[in-house]
């Protein structure tokens, strides 16, 4: 079975500065889809940003980049310059061909102003 | 399209009754999928479907638990003879089919067992 993990439970960072989320995973499967989605505190999950294992280019969103590498089953999300309204949860998941998604614990990230 | 509706957002009950969630998915979106959540955690797959047929069930999940998609839209939760334990959110999202589909999320229904 998949499993996703996220090593830091808790992240701070300055307004304004750039924040780096980790996520792991392990899968024997070749081709998945990996996601970034934000819990703000009371508020629905939102997706930040996605990636296909097949696509070598790292997915950009804005202020939300990635580095996934494959062979060492990492997904890391890049926060650039850090908004207050960036303050939630964010939930690595990871969705294998036609099967469910396999969320990780969370990383509470707090932005100090 | 307003997203993904669930009611109720708030529910208590007593030890040992009954409660039903429902869900109501993007129109268009023929998977569906149930997670409970508990607090600091992340969303814990409970079951899913496509169009009215139920895929897949998690192991973890009690015979209590029943979920239901009668016409491939709605979807009801039901949990029976609820327990303290059961206290979480419940959360609801739907997606297309294909895997890269984003899921999106309802607002969650929380669940307090008295």
């Amino acid at each position: 079975a998949q499993t996703v993990t996220q090593s830091q439970p808790e992240m701070s960072v300055q307004e304004a500065e750039t924040v780096t989320l980790s996520c792991t995973y392990d899968t024997s499967e070749s081709d998945y889809y990996l996601f970034w989605y934000k819990q703000p505190p009371s508020r629905q999950m939102i997706l930040v940003i996605r990636q296909e294992a097949y696509k070598q280019q790292n997915a950009t969103e804005n202020r939300f980049s990635v580095n996934f590498q494959k062979a060492a089953k990492s997904f890391s999300l890049k926060i650039s310059d850090s908004q207050l309204g960036d303050a939630a949860m964010y939930f690595c998941a990871y969705r294998g061909y036609g099967q469910n998604f396999v969320f990780g614990p969370g990383t509470r990230l707090s932005v100090l102003p | 399209d307003t997203g993904v509706s669930q009611d109720p957002r708030h529910k208590i009950t007593k030890r040992g009754q009954n409660v039903t969630f429902r869900c109501d998915p993007i129109s268009e979106h023929n998977r569906l999928y149930w997670y409970r959540q508990t607090l600091g955690q992340g969303p814990e797959f409970l079951t899913y479907f496509q169009n009215e047929a139920q895929l897949e069930k998690s192991r973890l999940l009690s015979d209590r638990f029943s979920a239901e998609r009668p016409k491939g839209s709605f979807s009801t939760l039901e949990i029976q003879r609820t327990e303290q334990g059961d206290s979480a959110m419940y959360l609801c999202a739907s997606s297309l089919t294909s895997g890269g589909n984003e899921q999106f999320f309802g607002p969650g229904t929380r669940l307090t067992v008295l």
